[in-house]
């Protein structure tokens, strides 16, 4: 198992609610990116993080947002929750610009909007 | 954007037998391809990755190849156990993006039956 963790496990919203995720990345580890997993698909690209500051987006509309502290945890951010944000959300961490390509990825949130 | 297409959606094999699983790409500059393992309800594992100036990369009974010339990479599973039971997953990370920024396929079932 990587030393990536997330939280919450599960958790059940309610649509136009907002919910906040958390990440600890592996130590060693300065990036954090992360990504939507529906059910029955790959993983899709959010953002990433590297020295607190985003590095790179996927398509997705401003309401996700996030946050990366100065020991590289993370935060992601979701306003106005809709029944289609349920999913597994997942962040993975690398050792980013200074080293390999490598990402890790931690248990995952599962989140259902109701 | 990059567009990964991974086939097959689903794959049944005899334990013992050889199992191959390929990706292709549109992108012709991407320079990394890994391979993650997702067993149910887990988070995905990295079990291979190749870059672009390497043709082929094996660990025990896992290999990747890649032809970069036809952009397609494949992931191959000799003597098969039911252990390696799982969803497969191809990635490909497009060159000049950040570097957290993977692009998935949609991921193969894979079913090793004893």
């Amino acid at each position: 198992e990587t030393g990536v963790t997330q939280s919450p496990t599960h958790l059940i919203k309610t649509r136009g609610q907002q919910v906040t995720l958390r990440c600890s990345s592996q130590s060693g580890h300065n990036t954090v990116s992360w990504y939507q997993q529906a059910l029955g698909q790959g993983p899709q690209f959010i953002f990433q993080y590297y020295r607190e500051e985003e590095n790179g987006r996927g398509n997705f509309p401003p309401r996700f947002s996030g946050l990366q502290f100065p020991n590289y945890s993370s935060e992601l951010n979701v306003n106005a929750l809709e029944l289609d944000d349920s999913a597994l959300y997942l962040c993975a961490s690398s050792t980013g610009l200074a080293g390999g390509y490598e990402q890790y990825f931690g248990p995952g949130t599962r989140l259902t909007v109701t | 954007g990059e567009n990964v297409e991974q086939h097959p959606s689903t794959l049944s094999v005899q334990e013992g037998d050889s199992a191959v699983i390929k990706c292709t790409y549109s992108d012709s500059a991407s320079n990394y391809f890994p391979w993650y393992k997702q067993e149910l309800g887990k988070r995905p594992q990295l079990i291979i990755d190749i870059r672009s100036n390497v043709g082929e990369k094996k660990d025990q009974r896992i290999a990747v190849t890649l032809n970069k010339t036809a952009k397609h990479f494949s992931l191959h599973i000799t003597e098969t156990q039911p252990e390696d039971s799982a969803v497969y997953f191809c990635a490909v990370r497009p060159v000049g993006t950040s570097y957290g920024k993977l692009t998935f396929g949609q991921g193969t079932i894979l079913t090793v039956h004893p």
